[in-house]
């Protein structure tokens, strides 16, 4: 199975807030984990990403969680500030071979940040 | 500043006709990749290439073509065979062996 379920679909937050986005897939041959950050009309940006070796990973205000054995993982934003206002996509790959940057998101969470 | 081209920003298409996005990379990457994004949906896979001259089918190839003369070129033909080609369009680009792909700023294109 190539699929990789994101949840929710949209989320409201306060500013200062935590803002939790979450995913799961089926496929164990993925090991490379990234979440893009797109604002309406723009190509998705790299936010942060990691590998399974690791349970969590942290950049600034960003943090993501991984589960490996529920193969499911999560996205953190600390301190939600009107700019994060964004569509958030995690993303899952496998790491060589043949498949290497062949990325299968998931469907994408809209997330509004209010003053 | 090293990047991903996409050209034109918005386009419309008469129906029955084929039309051509562009991508040019300048960030010498080998990998070149189209992405479909439709509202409410995940990026779907359209084609990929590895190397110059290979190209292969992602999910959602049918009534899609590509071409892969150059290593900073990969364009996207709409065909007349694709029956709903309104959608975003990304192009998309990764180093060897990388596993982090950078994206243009995408396409709109609307049938009118």
């Amino acid at each position: 199975q190539q699929q990789v379920k994101q949840s929710p679909q949209s989320l409201i937050v306060q500013k200062g807030g935590i803002s939790i986005i979450n995913c799961a897939y089926e496929n164990t041959a993925f090991d490379y984990f990234p979440w893009y950050q797109q604002f309406p009309g723009k190509g998705p940006a790299l936010l942060i990403a990691i590998r399974p070796d690791v349970s969590e990973k942290k950049e600034g205000r960003f943090t993501i969680s991984f589960n490996k054995s529920a193969k499911q993982f999560s996205l953190h934003i600390m301190d939600s500030q009107p700019g994060d206002s964004a569509t958030y996509f995690c993303a899952a790959s496998p790491a060589g071979g043949t498949s290497y940057g062949k990325l299968t998101f998931g469907q994408g969470t809209i997330l509004t940040v209010h003053p | 500043d090293g990047g991903i081209t996409q050209s034109p920003k918005y386009l419309f298409r008469k129906e029955g006709q084929n039309v051509t996005l562009s991508c040019e990379q300048n960030l010498n990457h080998d990998a070149m990749y189209w992405y479909r994004q439709d509202p409410g949906q995940g990026l779907r896979l359209i084609y990929y290439s590895q190397i110059v001259n290979d190209f292969q089918k992602g999910d959602i190839a049918e009534g899609y073509s590509v071409s892969r003369e150059k290593k900073e070129s990969f364009p996207l033909t709409v065909t007349s065979a694709q029956k709903n080609p309104t959608a975003f369009y990304l192009c998309a680009s990764s180093i060897e062996q990388g596993l982090t792909a950078f994206f243009g700023q995408g396409t709109r294109l609307t049938v009118v």
